[in-house]
């Protein structure tokens, strides 16, 4: 089993539609990453949160550190938000864990 | 406003060659780290910095070496490729040892 698990793998919305990726961890950790992957290759990260919530624009992300989980929202999704979510987790020493990745297509 | 400066972005080289893969930033961030990414694994630390003079390594570490010589630059050098190592590398710095800006990415193929 993966320290960092993400549901789901792929994902496909249409423009407008609320959208929620999940993250859980198996690990104690400090602070968790949700990172965007577009289909460029390059690699943008969205929020570092350690408890509760974040929000930036259309997105939030939540962390609930006893149940290990994480989501991050998309609020009015459109089509540019199409990309690859990581979630990565920091649990110790100087490295994170990330995880495979969701995989969101939004369609107009 | 560069943020963080991978170079190349795409690279082939035959098995037994060597090469460096640039990378450099300009926020005086103290962290920054390698990775490499391949389909179905994610993201996977190679070697990180914490700060000029000082490396560790990450979860994948053999075949690769760094130097932290300055604040800027933190190349990855492969000694002699192998076709294992074909990926998609990633440099990332930061502040508090976490990971923030990443650069484009080095597509390199080992044939």
């Amino acid at each position: 089993k993966n320290e960092v698990e993400q549901s789901p793998q792929n994902l496909t919305a249409q423009e407008g539609e609320f959208i929620t990726i999940n993250c859980s961890y198996s690990v104690g950790i400090s602070a968790l990453h949700w990172l965007q992957q577009h289909p460029g290759g390059g690699i943008v990260s969205l929020f570092m949160l350690s408890s509760g919530k974040k929000k930036h624009g259309r997105l939030i992300a939540t962390i609930n550190i006893q149940e290990k989980h994480s989501s991050l929202h998309i609020t009015a999704s459109h089509p540019r938000d199409s990309a690859v979510y990581i979630c990565a987790v920091w649990a110790s020493g100087s490295r994170l864990t990330f995880g495979e990745g969701t995989q969101l297509t939004v369609n107009p | 406003n560069a943020g963080v400066t991978q170079t190349p972005k795409f690279q082939v080289l035959k098995t037994g060659q060597s090469m460096t893969l640039q990378c450099a930033q300009d926020m005086n961030h103290e962290y920054m780290s390698w990775y490499r990414q391949d389909p179905g694994m994610g993201l996977r630390l190679i070697h990180y910095s914490v700060g000029a003079g000082i490396t560790d390594q990450g979860e994948v570490p053999n075949g690769y070496n760094v130097s932290r010589s300055t604040t800027e630059d933190f190349p990855l050098r492969l000694l002699s490729a192998a076709p294992s190592q074909t990926s998609v590398y990633f440099c990332a710095s930061g502040k508090d040892r976490q990971p923030q800006h990443f650069g484009d990415g080095t597509r390199l193929s080992i044939l």
